[in-house]
């Protein structure tokens, strides 16, 4: 398994709040991805980074930051947390040759 | 623009049925084509996929054919398992320098003893 944590697995907040999401790599992989997943929706891309510092937005990314300070951590910001962004959060890692490798999800609840 | 068309499930069969999953695509160029699996609880995995047309991408049993003339590429297994549930994504990345990838609506697949 690529060695791909996130944190926390699971939060609930109320609507207003800032969130911030963590991915944790220790694969030393160039590109970082951030997904939502939403019934009928399937992943769509919020943020993603290509380098240190380097980053570029999605299709869904507002309301959502990012920041990459190291290689091996992506964090992901929610400013102020609306209902709608309710989802299950995945991040994802690649070396460069197309394939990703996933996380294990964060499942966000915002009340 | 790019996208990908999976079938609606949830598709039920009992074990050791065989097993499609449909998907289409629309892109320009030549893009990659792969499946994604998702147990229970957990993340994506990569379960096959194929780089250029014709090719077969093949793994556990699941195999996958990239069809450019029917834009297509359809999954497909002979005899299907319990542990086989899960739910199917088929994806494309058609942007080589950010392998961005452009996932369909997955295909929930529940198979009974």
């Amino acid at each position: 398994d690529a060695g791909i944590t996130q944190s926390p697995r699971h939060k609930v907040t109320e609507t207003g709040t800032p969130v911030t999401l963590r991915c944790h790599q220790t694969e030393n992989h160039r590109y970082m991805y951030w997904y939502r997943q939403d019934p009928g929706h399937g992943l769509r891309l919020i943020h993603y980074s290509y380098g240190v510092k380097d980053t570029d937005k999605g299709e869904v990314s507002d309301g959502y930051s990012v920041s990459r300070s190291k290689t091996e951590d992506f964090l992901l910001t929610l400013e102020s947390a609306t209902s709608s962004q309710t989802s299950v959060y995945f991040c994802a890692i690649s070396p460069g040759e197309e394939t990703q490798y996933f996380g294990p999800g964060t499942r966000l609840l915002v009340l | 623009g790019n996208s990908v068309t999976q079938m609606e499930g949830p598709v039920t069969l009992s074990e050791e049925a065989f097993l499609t999953i449909n998907c289409t695509y629309t892109a320009t160029g030549y893009p990659s084509l792969f499946w994604y699996v998702q147990y229970p609880g957990e993340g994506l995995q990569l379960l096959l996929k194929a780089t250029k047309a014709d090719d077969k991408g093949s793994n556990k049993g699941f195999e996958a054919t990239y069809r450019k003339e029917t834009t297509s590429f359809h999954l497909e297994k002979g005899s299907v398992q319990v542990s086989d549930s899960a739910v199917y994504f088929c994806a494309l990345s058609r942007d080589g320098a950010t392998n961005k990838l452009i996932f369909g609506t997955g295909t929930l697949l529940a198979v009974q003893p």
